[in-house]
């Protein structure tokens, strides 16, 4: 059984540049969550998924977005990069009625 | 804001020597506390999961404890083997979601 997949792994992008990050949940997994770990930092929540909605959300702009689609994949979407996103995004999952979540190995974003 | 503290930021270690590590975090509104175990290049690996004042989990080597009232956790590993070389992370995990610790680095020296 896989666990939480996320693609890509690592990522160069451009200031100004747009980003998509996916994230594929472990089977039986229907709450997803992302988070931006930048260097020497803990991870930020920045918003989670389930049943398609954005139910919660961190304190990070509206350059962020997400989805989430029927099979409870998800994606993470940034737009007008700046050099401040670039960091570790990771994603995580659980079913909704349990406690802990399992994480992704993350995607590394440089933003140049 | 919710803040949650962990100490020490980093920590060096000789193999066999047992450490310990805290986390302090809000005593209100508790949920859960979780301790995650991040290797490089790794996902981040539960550890435990601990819900109740007075809680103490063991796997192996490595143990924790929980005081809600005041707000800490402790992890302790006893007989630290390089392979323990880690981040060490705690959640407070209030309604819906998670405030992660920065992290406790531990490197274990053979």
């Amino acid at each position: 059984d896989a666990g939480v997949t996320q693609s890509p792994t690592h990522l160069i992008k451009t200031r100004g540049q747009q980003v998509t990050l996916r994230c594929s949940p472990k089977s039986g997994h229907d709450t997803v969550s992302w988070y931006q770990q930048a260097l020497g930092q803990g991870p930020q929540f920045i918003f989670q998924y389930y049943e398609e909605e954005e139910r919660q959300r961190g304190n990070f702009p509206d350059r962020f977005s997400g989805h989430q689609f029927p099979n409870y994949s998800s994606e993470l979407n940034v737009n007008a990069l700046l050099l401040g996103d670039s960091a570790l995004y990771l994603c995580a999952s659980r079913w909704e009625d349990s406690y802990g979540y399992t994480f992704g190995s993350g995607t590394r974003l440089t933003v140049v | 804001i919710l803040n949650v503290e962990q100490s020490p930021q980093s920590l060096h270690v000789q193999e066999g020597d047992s450490t310990n590590f805290t986390c302090s975090f809000p005593s209100s509104n508790f949920y859960a506390l979780h301790w995650y175990r991040w290797e490089t290049a790794k996902s981040p690996e539960a550890l435990f999961v601990m819900t109740l004042n007075g809680d103490e989990k063991k796997k192996g080597r490595i143990s924790a404890t929980l005081n809600t009232k005041e707000g800490y956790s402790y992890l302790y590993i006893k007989g630290s083997q390089p392979e323990d070389s880690a981040t060490y992370l705690c959640a407070f995990n209030y309604g819906q979601n998670f405030v992660f610790g920065p992290g406790t680095r531990l490197s274990v020296l053979p």
